[in-house]
Formats: C-alpha cells, structure tokens, sequence
C-alpha cells in the first residue's frame, strides 16, 4: 500500500520562500502527484499538480526528482493568509485487483509568522 | 468558491442512526470522490463514481454506502453510526479526463458529523 509522509509543522516568516516535501516511495508509473491547501473547517484546494520535473504556476512550483519518490512543494514570498495545512495527494493502484485508491499525506502544518 | 456543493453543513444523529449526506458536483464534472477527514486519521478516501459507475475504492466500511444518480448529484448513506464515525465528510468533483491520478480534484465545504 503506498504511504505518503510529510514533515508535520514548520513555521517561516513572512516574505520566505517555503519548501515543503513529500515522501512517496511506491509511486505507480502513471500517477500524477498534486498538493492542496486547507483552511480550518473548509475543503481542501487545489495548489498544483505536476508529473515529473518542475512545474510552476502562479501561486506555487513543484518539483519532482527523476525516481518520482518524492516531490517538494515550494511558495515564494509567503504571507500571513499562507498559514494552513499543506497535503500532497497521489494514487495508488492495487496491482492485484486493478483497483485504485486515492492517498493523501499526512499533512504539513505551516505557520507563517509575522 | 470551488463549485462544489455539499447538504447539510451540518448533522448531529445518535449512535445506531442512519444519515445520508448530499453532493452536487461542479457544472460539467462526471466523477465524484467521498472523503472522511478525522482528527486520527487525517484525509480518507472512501469511494469514487464516474458517470454512475464505481471507478474506485478506499477504505469504506460495509456500514457505508454511494451512488451518483443520472443528474451526477451524489448521496453518501452512513448507517449503523458508531461515535467514530464523527467526522468531516468531503465530496470533491472532477472532469476525470485521463486516467486515475491524473485528475483535479475540486472539494465542497464539507459535511460535519456529529454522532453521540
């Protein structure tokens, strides 16, 4: 079964660039990795998504290494309204049945500090 | 606004009850997705529709149930509540053009559940 695991907290000052990474080793060849933010009592919301090297949009970049084992999220210059849960998202297909199943990370609690 | 709507905001049941909690996906999405987020377990995946079919499974127990009708609107049917099902339940929607894993997922407000 594929496991993500991701740092539990970090803090950083306002106007930091932030690098948030998360582990997943049993990555299927076809699966995409994508990460979401979310607010106390809301729905998570999509950041970014990307397959391999780097993608960058305007909110975020994310980088994925060659082995795909791993990717880190990053946030240029983050602010007050960054302080939030951050989850990176992949897939995992049961060779077995052919099934699919969906895993999020553990979560990364960001606090941004004034 | 993600588009995403989920009823109730809001349910308080008793043990042994049963609940069925709404969704409505974003205009033109197919796929439907239920989550359960609770303080232990964090972000479970339970099931996926596409069109009315089931196109995957997490970890939902047999006292669970879905299904996404013709009008792609979708009911999660919890039965038998037990106090650990307390929860927030998260519907999320997407256009699922390629295969599993390479879709946005686009998530509602959520359902808090309260059994006591």
């Amino acid at each position: 079964l594929a496991k993500t695991t991701q740092p539990i907290s970090m803090d950083s000052y306002e106007g930091q660039e932030v690098n948030i990474t998360c582990s997943h080793n049993n990555i299927a060849t076809n699966d995409y990795i994508t990460w979401y933010q979310q607010f106390p009592s809301q729905g998570p919301r999509f950041i970014i998504q990307g397959y391999k090297t780097k993608v960058t949009n305007e909110v975020a970049s994310l980088f994925i290494p060659a082995d795909r084992k791993s990717s880190t999220l990053s946030l240029p210059r983050v602010s007050l309204s960054d302080t939030a849960v951050y989850y990176c998202l992949v897939g995992d297909l049961q060779q077995d049945s052919g099934t699919y199943k969906y895993i999020f990370g553990t979560g990364t609690r960001l606090k941004v500090l004034a | 606004d993600s588009g995403v709507t989920q009823t109730p905001k809001h349910l308080i049941t008793a043990t042994g009850q049963r609940v069925t909690l709404r969704c409505s996906p974003r205009s033109g999405d197919l796929s439907v997705y239920w989550y359960q987020q609770s303080l232990d377990q964090g972000l479970q995946f339970l099931i996926q529709y596409y069109n009315g079919e089931e196109r995957a499974k997490g970890n939902i127990l047999e006292r669970f149930s879905a299904q996404q009708f013709p009008d792609l609107h979708s009911e999660l049917n919890l039965s038998s509540l037990e106090l650990g099902d307390s929860a927030l339940y998260f519907c999320a929607s997407s256009v699922i053009a390629g295969a599993p894993g390479t879709d946005t997922q686009y998530f509602g407000p959520g359902t808090r559940l309260t059994v006591l």
